[in-house]
């Protein structure tokens, strides 16, 4: 079965620094990585997503990940936080195929202060 | 943009009330989800549509039943509601390898049950 770990619950980051919210997996195959992004109040976003091919890859926002197969990991980076990046952060693996279900992280509480 | 919507937004109700949440989308999309989230947590997925008169019960054991009629609608009814039922609620849709097994989300039913 897989799973997928945030081991940070909040991360506080100062507005203009750099940010990486951490995300390991584990699934037996190579998996379909997501990133969503929730705004208080809203459903969920995707930021990115990596299925193959380049292993960094960009989404809207500013944000960018890096799988490492080796590590399990597909941490989720910005190089300078804007105040309006206050959100919380998912982490989801799934395979594909059609009964792809993804499973969730617990999530990352992202807060900037000014 | 995704066009997925869910109502109401928010609703109070009292111990023992019929209650069904909407769910719509008007993206054409053959997958649907019904998932229960709750502050800290994983998203946990409770219900989710394959297509037309597709239904399966999902991870977390729910109370609540499913249809899916038409492709656009995928409802979700608890037959009589208990406080334990008071949660976020999200609905999802995704058109499958086509769209990459991205998930869109509604912004979600806030439920307090009393």
């Amino acid at each position: 079965a897989q799973s997928v770990t945030q081991p940070d619950i909040h991360i506080t980051v100062s507005e203009g620094a750099s940010l990486e919210l951490r995300c390991n997996y584990s699934y037996g195959a190579t998996p379909y990585l997501f990133w969503y992004v929730q705004s208080p109040g809203q459903g969920l976003q995707l930021l990115l997503k990596y299925f193959s091919g380049d292993t960094l890859v960009q989404g809207i926002k500013g944000f960018e990940a890096e799988f490492k197969r080796s590590q399990s990991s597909f941490n989720l980076r910005k190089p300078s936080v804007h105040w309006s990046d206050a959100a919380e952060y998912f982490c989801a693996v799934g395979a594909a195929g059609g009964s792809y279900i993804p499973t969730f992280g617990r999530g990352t509480s992202l807060i900037v202060h000014p | 943009e995704a066009d997925i919507y869910q109502t109401p937004r928010y609703l109070v109700i009292g111990t023992g009330k019929k209650i069904t949440l909407e769910c719509s989308q008007t993206m054409g999309h053959d997958k649907m989800y019904w998932y229960q989230q709750d502050p800290g947590m994983e998203l946990h997925l409770i219900h989710y549509s394959y297509g037309v008169n597709s239904t399966e019960k999902g991870d977390l054991s729910s109370e609540s039943t499913v249809s899916r009629i038409r492709t656009e609608h995928f409802p979700l009814t608890l037959e009589s509601a208990r406080p334990s039922h008071t949660s976020q609620y999200l609905c999802a849709s995704s058109g499958g390898v086509a769209t990459g097994e991205t998930q869109y989300f509604g912004p979600g039913t806030r439920l307090l049950v009393l």
